[in-house]
């Protein structure tokens, strides 16, 4: 077991309304990057949170914010929900310094919005 | 801009075959390559890292600059290597990770 951990791991909104996704990183990791994965599409970088700042961000807009705390957990929010919005949301936890290290994903959440 | 193109969404192998599965990438700078792995009712792990050059579960990959390609390879394929495998590439120190569409892996028996 990775050690990530997401909740909810379903959760149904209607259009309009805002949602909070969380994410517990591995123990030891400083660094957690979240992902949108739409059906039958890969994951795709919606933005990366080190030491509390976000530390680069993927073509998402505004809408689509995050927070990391100091036990480096973080969020994820999206407010005014749309339809297209429904996606598998994945978190993944690494340690940065010296380079590119492995990064660890949690098991997603699936968001419905209708 | 980083992309990572798996031309193949699905690909049906007999076990004992060889296998391989394809990632062609773009990149602006000097991209670290990985393949990461979701079997049925798992979450995505990582499979295996260029830099690392080594063999997870029978599989390897060779980074080719010159075509731009990262192909995974097993030589013998085995029922339980079935499972979702997706190419990604990421810049060094730029933890932002690009995966490819991801290519579905079935081995008959």
């Amino acid at each position: 077991e990775t050690g990530v951990t997401q909740s909810p791991t379903h959760l149904i909104k209607t259009r309009g309304q805002q949602v909070t996704l969380r994410c517990s990183s591995q123990s030891g990791h400083n660094t957690v990057s979240w992902y949108q994965q739409a059906l039958g599409q890969g994951p795709q970088f919606i933005f990366q949170y080190y030491r509390e700042e976000e530390n680069g961000r993927g073509n998402f807009p505004p809408r689509f914010s995050g927070l990391q705390f100091p036990n480096y957990s973080s969020e994820l929010n999206v407010n005014a929900l749309e339809l297209d919005d429904s996606a598998l949301y994945l978190c993944a936890s690494s340690l940065m310094g010296g380079g590119v290290t492995e990064a660890f994903f949690g098991q997603g959440t699936r968001l419905t919005v209708v | 801009a980083q992309r990572v193109t798996q031309p193949e969404k699905l690909l049906s192998v007999f076990k004992g075959a060889p296998v391989e599965l394809k990632c062609n990438y773009s990149y602006s700078g000097s991209p670290e390559l990985f393949w990461y792995v979701q079997y049925s009712r798992q979450r995505l792990q990582l499979l295996l890292r260029h830099i690392s050059r080594e063999s997870i579960k029978g599989f390897t990959a060779d980074l080719n600059k010159g075509e731009t390609s990262f192909h995974l390879k097993k030589p013998f394929a085995q029922e339980e290597d079935s499972a979702m495998y997706y190419c990604a590439l990421t810049l060094y120190n730029n933890n932002d990770m690009r995966f490819g569409a991801g290519t579905r892996l079935t081995v008959k028996p």
